[in-house]
């Protein structure tokens, strides 16, 4: 079963700041892996999808990628606005990370 | 895109007293639908993998007698947690699956706020 973490657990940057959120998976024969973003007290949305066979998928200012052997998908979002603040969630096989909160400062 | 209806957006009820949630693909069809629960301050975790016409799958310590899951038509799932207790206040989240896609993306209700008292 695939276990999913989040580093870091919260995250307080500039406006403009380029940055990278982490999220690392146990079972390298991952299926997908899918980013989200959430604010507070809804639902989830969803930004990216990254299928086993591709290794990155780019919307706007947000690209994630993905690395089977190591373990790893990072999320860079480029040039920070304050509506980016949410928590990030990523999601490797339906199993979900505790998510990042990401704050971005005017 | 694809929508993903929950009803209702939120529910108070009593302790003992059953509740039922339904999810809807309001655009596509949906042949596998999941259930997700999530605590103040954590993360989402999978409840049950709902597939249309079939018994669901419960994760590993979620009581499939409490938390009846049906599946009848490849729009609608519904949820109904049985004879509710505080601890079972939660926010309830649902996703789909469309059917009709090569790709596996899952498509999130907006979620189910639950309030036993």
């Amino acid at each position: 079963k695939q276990e999913v973490t989040q580093i870091p657990a919260a995250l307080s940057v500039p406006e403009g700041e380029n940055l990278v959120l982490n999220c690392s998976f146990t079972d390298s024969a991952i299926y997908n892996l899918q980013w989200f973003r959430q604010d507070p007290g809804k639902g989830l949305t969803s930004l990216l999808l990254i299928q086993s066979s591709q290794r990155e998928q780019t919307s706007g200012r947000l690209n994630a990628s993905l690395d089977k052997s190591s373990g790893r998908s990072t999320l860079y979002i480029a040039a920070s606005q304050p509506g980016d603040s949410a928590t990030y969630l990523c999601a490797g096989d339906m199993r979900f990370g505790a998510g990042t909160r990401l704050t971005v400062k005017p | 895109g694809a929508v993903v209806s929950q009803h209702p957006s939120w529910v108070i009820c009593k302790s003992g007293t059953s509740v039922k949630i339904e999810c809807r693909s309001l655009d596509f069809q949906a042949t596998t639908m999941f259930w997700y629960r999530q605590f103040p301050k954590q993360s989402l975790m999978l409840m049950a993998t709902s597939n249309e016409g079939s018994k669901a799958t419960y994760e590993q310590g979620v009581e499939k007698d409490k938390f009846l899951i049906n599946h009848a038509s490849l729009t609608l799932s519904t949820l109904t947690v049985t004879s509710a207790h505080p601890e079972d206040s939660s926010f309830y989240i649902c996703s789909a699956r469309d059917g009709s896609e090569a790709t596996d993306e899952q498509y999130f209700g907006p979620g189910t706020r639950l309030t036993v008292t």
